[in-house]
């Protein structure tokens, strides 16, 4: 039974490169949502995505973020023309349902991405 | 507005008994979650609290106070495993429950 899986685990980049983050949520599970972890931080809710839809990317800075979850295929968020400050860990987490309420709504977590600008 | 308060780092001796505490300030509350990180790996689910009381589950207990706004992990018989970051994460109440606000973790060093 396969976690979340993400790839690549780090990712060096120099600013103004893109960077492309993937995640594959558990089978079974329809839901994904990234996070950001900046150093010292708690982890900030970035967007929550189904199969083909974006349903709340309040989270996101509106310029050079963007995510999707394709038919097929894993979720990934793209970060072009990076600069320094978004040097962080990415979490993704998937779920089976997102409010059901009690545990049948648990966000489990993929080991993350570590993204480098320099 | 929305806030989580754990302490930064705690250190225990194997063998004893730690509690990590986590203070919330929230819009609305629908369940509280503790995560355990390892350095550089996955956070991974302890624990889901959503009604006052206590919750079981082996060496781990989970506690929570609505009324003050206040959780509790207690880990016993700690092992040298047990080092990683704890986080409290709350969820809030209605359509955007899914966005779950997260302490900034308590790094928890279990000496010998």
């Amino acid at each position: 039974n396969a976690g979340v899986m993400q790839n690549p685990r780090h990712l060096v980049r120099r600013r103004g490169q893109e960077a492309r983050l993937r995640c594959s949520p558990m089978k079974g599970h329809s839901h994904v949502y990234w996070y950001r972890q900046l150093p010292e931080e708690g982890l900030k809710f970035m967007v929550y995505l189904q199969k083909e839809n974006i349903i709340d990317e309040s989270g996101m800075p509106k310029e050079r973020f963007s995510a999707e979850f394709p038919k097929e295929g894993p979720s990934i968020l793209r970060i072009q023309q990076v600069v320094r400050g978004d040097s962080a860990a990415y979490f993704c987490a998937s779920s089976p349902s997102p409010v059901a309420g009690g545990l049948g709504d648990t966000q489990y977590f993929g080991p993350g991405t570590r993204l480098t600008v320099l | 507005g929305q806030n989580i308060d754990q302490p930064t780092e705690m250190t225990a001796t194997e063998g004893a008994i730690v509690q990590i505490n986590c203070t919330y300030q929230t819009s609305g509350f629908n369940g509280l979650f503790w995560y355990q990180q390892h350095a550089g790996e996955a956070p991974t689910f302890l624990s889901y609290n959503v009604l006052d009381g206590l919750e079981e589950k082996g060496r781990f207990s989970s506690f929570l106070s609505r009324s003050k706004g206040y959780s509790y992990l207690l880990l016993k018989e700690l092992q040298m495993k047990d080092s990683a970051s704890y986080l409290c994460a709350v969820r809030p109440l209605g359509g955007s429950s899914y966005k779950l606000i997260f302490g900034s973790g308590t790094r928890l060093l279990v000496r010998p």
